[in-house]
């Protein structure tokens, strides 16, 4: 079955550090791919979206490429702040389904 | 105007206890899901309802039984509590019709069940 698998956390870094978070993905047919990011205490926000291979996700300062050929959806952020600090989960649709398969989440931690 | 909300947002309660929780949705989209996040933050779909009709069931057990009494609503009743039910569970939603292609979910701010 379709599976997310993204890099272990928890990650702590310093403010204005660069960020990537890993992703990627087992799946069948064309999925679309997502990034949530989960805040303290909240429910999960949709963070940016890729549809097809090759498109990019932005928001926030973040981005991620949809690499149909590493089968990858890596998080990416130029400089990260103390308000970046969340849970981030990647995401693919399983559109024969309707449901969102998710991996198993990052904690990010930045430290001022 | 929240658009997905949940009640109640904490829920304590004894083992063996009968407990419902209630989702509404004031988007307008046609289909709801239930899911439930473990204390590893791993997330994991239950249900999802289109239109009121069960269109996902993932192997949940029977103890667990969605209701959606309208479009806008998905409520999640439990019986016979087990310890194994602790979790926070988020209700989401999105708009899935016709030839629009898979969309953006939108979740609740979860509820935080324990079972003591």
């Amino acid at each position: 079955g379709n599976s997310v698998t993204q890099m272990e956390g928890p990650v702590t870094l310093s403010e204005e550090a660069f960020l990537t978070i890993n992703c990627t993905y087992t799946a069948t047919g064309y999925p679309s791919l997502f990034w949530y990011v989960q805040y303290p205490g909240e429910g999960l926000q949709l963070l940016l979206k890729a549809t097809k291979a090759d498109d990019k996700g932005s928001n926030k300062g973040f981005e991620a490429t949809y690499r149909k050929e590493t089968t990858s959806f890596h998080l990416e952020k130029g400089s990260v702040q103390v308000s970046d600090s969340a849970v981030y989960f990647c995401a693919l649709s399983d559109q024969g389904a309707q449901k969102l398969v998710f991996g198993q989440g990052t904690r990010l931690t930045i430290n001022p | 105007d929240t658009a997905v909300s949940q009640t109640p947002k904490y829920l304590v309660t004894q083992m063996g206890n009968d407990k419902s929780i209630k989702c509404e949705q004031n988007l307008g989209h046609d289909t709801m899901y239930w899911y439930k996040q473990d204390s590893k933050k791993f997330l994991k779909i239950m249900f999802s309802y289109n239109n009121k009709e069960l269109i996902i069931n993932e192997t949940v057990p029977n103890r667990f039984s969605p209701k959606s009494p309208d479009k806008a609503h998905l409520n999640l009743h439990i019986n016979s509590l087990e310890l194994g039910d602790s979790a926070v569970y988020f209700c989401a939603s999105s708009q899935e019709s016709g030839l629009i292609k898979y969309n953006e979910q939108f979740f609740g701010p979860g509820t935080r069940l324990t079972v003591l």
